[in-house]
This record gives structure tokens, sequence and C-alpha cells, in this order.
């Protein structure tokens, strides 16, 4: 079962930042938090993944709190390809990665 | 590089009908292997997993099945569909190593239309 909590639906502006916040609470000392994103009919897209420290790629920066019970997935500056539902996945321990509904980001022009 | 195809795209099948979906992994080995299903506007759920040949472990008891033949290869099906079958089916597969910062990346995806 999922163990995250995140918004069903979100709008931001194009060339805005997008904020996606994610809950969760019940994380465990050594589960990751990871990212991913969906387009409309395709597989979901990786987009980062971290432990304790905020992460940067070239996609987006994820900032993880301190008590690590919250995270906030950051677009930089959403354009309309953004589109998308984003996922955020706390692994368990095992091989299983367990999806919850996400959050249905849509940027506007 | 890594790549993961999966097959047939799309398909639309009457009840009772069998199914085959098929998954293959190229450029790794011992790969672990997943199938996940997702119904029309919902997340995704997870079916079934494997860490190795022979080696399937199932999430949602139902009538589909998996098999994995080959280290590199993963098979979904079912004798017999049901309506409820339908939905978007999702190939994916991760490094086979311990630790949890493991990511997993999907395949293109199959649509299944039980008429």
């Amino acid at each position: 079962d999922a163990k995250t909590t995140q918004p069903t639906s979100m709008d931001c502006a194009e060339g805005r930042a997008a904020n996606l916040p994610c809950n969760h609470s019940t994380i465990s000392g050594n589960e990751y938090v990871y990212w991913y994103r969906q387009i409309h009919s395709q597989g979901p897209q990786y987009i980062i993944h971290g432990l304790k420290n905020n992460e940067t790629n070239e996609m987006a920066s994820l900032i993880i709190t301190e008590d690590r019970k919250s995270s906030t997935l950051i677009l930089p500056h959403a354009t309309l390809r953004d589109t998308a539902v984003y996922y955020c996945i706390v692994r368990v321990a095992g091989n299983q990665f367990y999806f919850g509904t996400g959050t249905s980001l849509t940027v506007i022009p | 590089s890594q790549t993961i195809h999966q097959w047939p795209a799309t398909l639309v099948q009457p009840v009772g009908s069998p199914l085959s979906l098929e998954c293959t992994v190229e450029g790794t080995s011992n790969p672990n292997l997943y199938w996940y299903r997702q119904a029309a506007g919902r997340g995704l759920q997870l079916l079934f997993y494997s860490v190795g040949i022979g080696q399937i472990s199932s999430e949602v008891p139902q009538n589909l099945s998996a098999s994995r033949p080959q280290d590199r290869q993963f098979i979904l099906s079912s004798k017999k569909l049901l309506l409820s079958d339908s939905g978007f089916y999702l190939c994916a597969w991760s490094a086979h190593r311990t630790g949890l910062g493991n990511t997993i990346y999907f395949g293109e995806g199959s649509w299944l239309t039980v008429v």
C-alpha cells in the first residue's frame, strides 16, 4: 500500500515554479522518497529520488524536511509539457514500489 | 544502456479469451521485474514482481498470472479474461541489488480492452 499523501490536483502558471507537496509521515530511516510523472497513455517517467539530503538534477529539485515526514518536488520553470500526474513514492523494504493516486498538475499558459 | 519493451501496445479481447503480454529488458542482467495495472483514471496497482527466473510474487489475487521463463523476459497471462481486466498494463524493471535507492523504469505500456 502507498505510504504517501498528495493533493489530488494543482495548477501552475507557465514559467513559474511548480511546488508539489507530499506527506510520508510513516517513513522509515532507510526508505527513499521517489518522484515519477506520467503523461497520459505513457509509462511513468523517473524524475528524482532522495533519502535525507535535498537533491537536484536537470529535471527538478527535491526538498526533504529534516524529520523526513514530508517532501516537495520543485519544477523551477514549468512548461506546458510538464502537465502530467506526479507520483510521490516511498519504497518499502523489499523490491516493491507502491504508487498512490498522485497529483494531477496542469500548467496554464 | 538499458531498454525495456513490451507488446502488444494495444489489444481488444473478448470476455473469456486468453491473454499474453510480453516484456523484455535489454542491457542488464538479473533485473527485478514488475507488472503494474492502471484502470482508467486510477493509480498504478502492483500485480506481480520477480527477483529471478521462476520466482514470482503476487500482490493481488485475481485471474492473472505471471511467468519469467528467461532472465530478462516477463510474461503476464490469463486463461479467461474478465471485463474488469481492462486497463493499462505496465512492465517495469529495476537493478538487482540490495538497498532501497534503486530506481524503477517503465515500459511503454499495453492498453487492454475486454469486450
